[in-house]
């Protein structure tokens, strides 16, 4: 299977600042990488999707990049509803997804 | 509006059973993959299981793999969870997922929740 790790898992930042969340693949997955939402009680959110592709209505200061086996998520300017945890997740093997553990973004 | 409803989780003894099951709407639902993940309290999100769209292939993490069976209904735009020999660790929240395009999940459901314990 591939094991998806991210990192940090958790960081405190202030509002306005930029945030870099970093996820690694344990072999080339391309650019087989989603990046998703998730805020405690409610259903996890799609953000990006093929590593780089904003999804509709999700806003233009969170984006993604890299592709085999290095991948970066960045919130250009940290607002008070970004505050969740974040996952990255890989379909290059469609017979087993897999997620990273999370990223939880907390407000300094 | 695509909708997806979870139903079924509720609290189940060591070596039960358990159905959950996913009722979709607002979208061709025999068009799509669905998936299962899950959550357990305090952890990350972890897949669990998908089924193509004509029924013809089915996958499953390896920790549910020979306990859980996952099936749909095209006619009743229905997804199911068959869940058996359920241990502690199987408690979570189970969410429902909708695939857009080969393991790209666009669509979730809120969750049901399934806890295991005596």
């Amino acid at each position: 299977d591939i094991q998806m790790t991210q990192s940090p898992s958790s960081l405190s930042a202030s509002i306005g600042d930029r945030v870099t969340i970093t996820c690694q693949a344990s072999q080339d997955i391309s650019n087989y990488l989603n990046w998703y939402q998730k805020k405690p009680g409610k259903a996890p959110k799609l953000l990006i999707y093929d590593a780089s592709n904003l999804e509709r209505r999700v806003p233009s200061r969170f984006s993604g990049s890299g592709s085999g086996t290095h991948f970066t998520f960045i919130i250009s300017s940290l607002q008070p509803e970004d505050i969740a945890t974040y996952y990255c997740q890989q379909y290059d093997d469609l017979q087993v997804l897999t997620f990273g553990g999370g990223t939880k973004v907390e407000i300094k | 509006e695509v909708q997806l409803v979870e139903s079924g989780g509720t609290v189940v003894q060591p070596g039960g059973s358990l159905r959950l099951s996913c009722a979709a709407s607002g979208f061709i639902f025999r068009s799509h993959w669905m998936h299962w993940v899950r959550q357990a309290p305090g952890k990350g999100l972890v897949w669990v299981s998908r089924i193509n769209s004509d029924v013809s292939s089915a996958t499953y993490a390896d920790s549910v793999k020979g306990r859980f069976t996952i099936s749909r209904d095209n006619v009743k735009n229905t997804v199911y969870l068959e869940m058996n020999s359920l241990r502690a660790d199987d408690t979570a929240v189970y969410f429902c997922v909708r695939d857009r395009a080969r393991g790209l999940f666009d669509y979730w459901g809120q969750g049901t929740l399934v806890t295991v314990s005596s």
